[in-house]
């Protein structure tokens, strides 16, 4: 079963400005993964944050996570087209280490 | 960096076949192996996970008898769909973690994901 919930379901946003995705999940977790996949594609790993790290960056994204709130957050800033993807959190359990269970995931559409 | 290669990336079958789905790891070993099914605009949910060596542990839901897995040595684990069904037709992923090792950094245990094979049940 999904591990929890994306929001929002769906972004459209224009080149230039910036998006946030954001995941909630239900257990406690070794760490957060998020995961960019183009249509009928495969997944590509963007960033991986630990239980114990509140912040992470690498180059346009930043991501957040509130273990009290299970929650974390997704930011890519300044997007380009070449962002339209959809986006998931994966969480890595307490109890199935390095079994991951996706969230919803996010449609973002960025226009030129 | 690591690559898990999938084969075959499409496959169209018969209503009542069996289709075989290799999963590789191209430059490291992976004891353990999953498999995830993805239907249209849908998340990923994870089918099973493979185990080197020993059975293949199923989620809840997930038919063992319909999704054969084998995993047959430490850079190669196959699903065979059995008798396959409309239903059955879906993108079918795979994922291997490079397994920590005592002294590695610590994202060592970043997952890496095939490039999915899209199967569809006529």
């Amino acid at each position: 079963s999904q591990q929890g919930e994306e929001d929002p379901q769906a972004l459209s946003i224009q080149e230039g400005e910036n998006a946030t995705m954001n995941c909630s999940y239900k257990t406690s977790i070794n760490n957060l993964q998020w995961y960019r996949q183009n249509s009928g594609r495969g997944l590509v790993h963007l960033i991986l944050i630990r239980s114990n790290e509140r912040e992470k960056h690498s180059g346009r994204l930043r991501v957040t996570l509130d273990t009290s709130k299970k929650s974390s957050s997704l930011l890519i800033t300044a997007s380009r087209a070449a962002d339209t993807a959809s986006y998931f959190c994966a969480t890595d359990t307490l109890w199935g280490y390095n079994k991951l269970i996706f969230g919803a995931g996010t449609r973002l559409a960025v226009h030129p | 960096g690591a690559v898990v290669s999938q084969h075959p990336s499409r496959v169209i079958c018969k209503s009542g076949t069996s289709v075989k789905i290799e999963c590789r790891s191209l430059d490291f070993q992976a004891t353990t192996m999953f498999w995830y099914r993805q239907f249209p605009k849908q998340s990923l949910m994870l089918m099973a996970t493979s185990n080197e060596g020993s059975k293949a542990t199923y989620e809840q839901g997930v038919e063992k008898d319909k999704f054969l897995i084998n995993h047959a040595s430490l850079t190669l684990s196959t699903l065979t769909v059995t008798s396959a069904h409309p239903e059955d037709s879906s993108f079918y992923i795979c994922s291997a973690p490079l397994q920590k090792i005592a002294g590695e950094p610590a994202d060592r245990d970043t997952q890496y994901f095939g490039p999915g094979t899209r199967l569809t049940v006529l």
